[in-house]
């Protein structure tokens, strides 16, 4: 069955410190892989995405995501958070066999404190 | 305001009630999803649309529940007879091939908060 699986429900980190959030999936085929942010009182928003190409993706805010096929693996990093990144993260994976639905993890609550 | 935009943002109805919720997509995107989302989950797909087609429907989604996209622009998402268990985020998205060449970028509305008591 397709799965994604988001291996850190709540984080808790201090500014400055570097961010690692783990996403792997279960998807046969070619799969699009992203990664949505949601911050408090706020619409789901893209945070980046990879399609296809140089597996190392940057996105907005200075996250990027490497996408490891051999793993199966999609994990979202930043080497510095700051307090503004207080949000949900959750990783996402679609497929031109769900007609692009998307398959979410269950999130990762990331607290970033002063 | 040019984003997916989602009416009411907030419901409370009785257990047993129908509720129907409202989704306009970003004007020419073709594809309207609904998802639901629970506290601590993340957003579970319902339904998509392409057009006015109704192409896939989860398991999730109960006779009680039925969508529509009668004229391939906006969408309503109704639940008839109400259940506790049906408390929840309805989130709309959309999305269109021009974006992205087909690749799934969805862009979300700010939900529809039911709570059923």
């Amino acid at each position: 069955a397709q799965s994604v699986s988001q291996h850190n429900h709540h984080v808790i980190l201090s500014e400055a410190a570097s961010l690692e959030l783990g996403c792997n999936y279960s998807y046969g085929g070619t799969v699009n892989l992203f990664w949505y942010v949601q911050y408090p009182g706020q619409h789901l928003q893209l945070l980046l995405k990879y399609f296809s190409g140089d597996p190392l993706v940057k996105g907005i805010k200075g996250f990027e995501a490497e996408f490891i096929k051999s793993k199966f693996s999609f994990n979202l990093r930043k080497p510095s958070v700051q307090w503004s990144d207080t949000a949900e993260y959750f990783c996402a994976v679609n497929s031109i066999n769900s007609g692009y639905a998307l398959n979410f993890g269950k999130g990762t609550s990331l607290l970033v404190t002063p | 305001d040019t984003g997916v935009s989602q009416d009411p943002r907030h419901k409370i109805t009785k257990r047993g009630q129908n509720v129907t919720f409202r989704c306009d997509p970003i004007s020419e995107h073709n594809r309207l999803y609904w998802y639901r989302q629970t506290l601590g989950q993340g957003p579970e797909f319902l339904t998509y649309f392409q057009n006015e087609a109704q192409l896939e429907k989860s398991r999730l989604l109960s006779d009680r529940f039925s969508a529509e996209r009668p004229k391939g622009s906006f969408s309503t998402l109704e639940i008839q007879r109400t259940e506790q268990g049906d408390s929840a985020m309805y989130l709309c998205a959309s999305s269109s091939p021009k974006v992205g060449a087909g690749t799934g970028e969805l862009f979300f509305g700010e939900g529809s908060r039911l709570t059923v008591l």
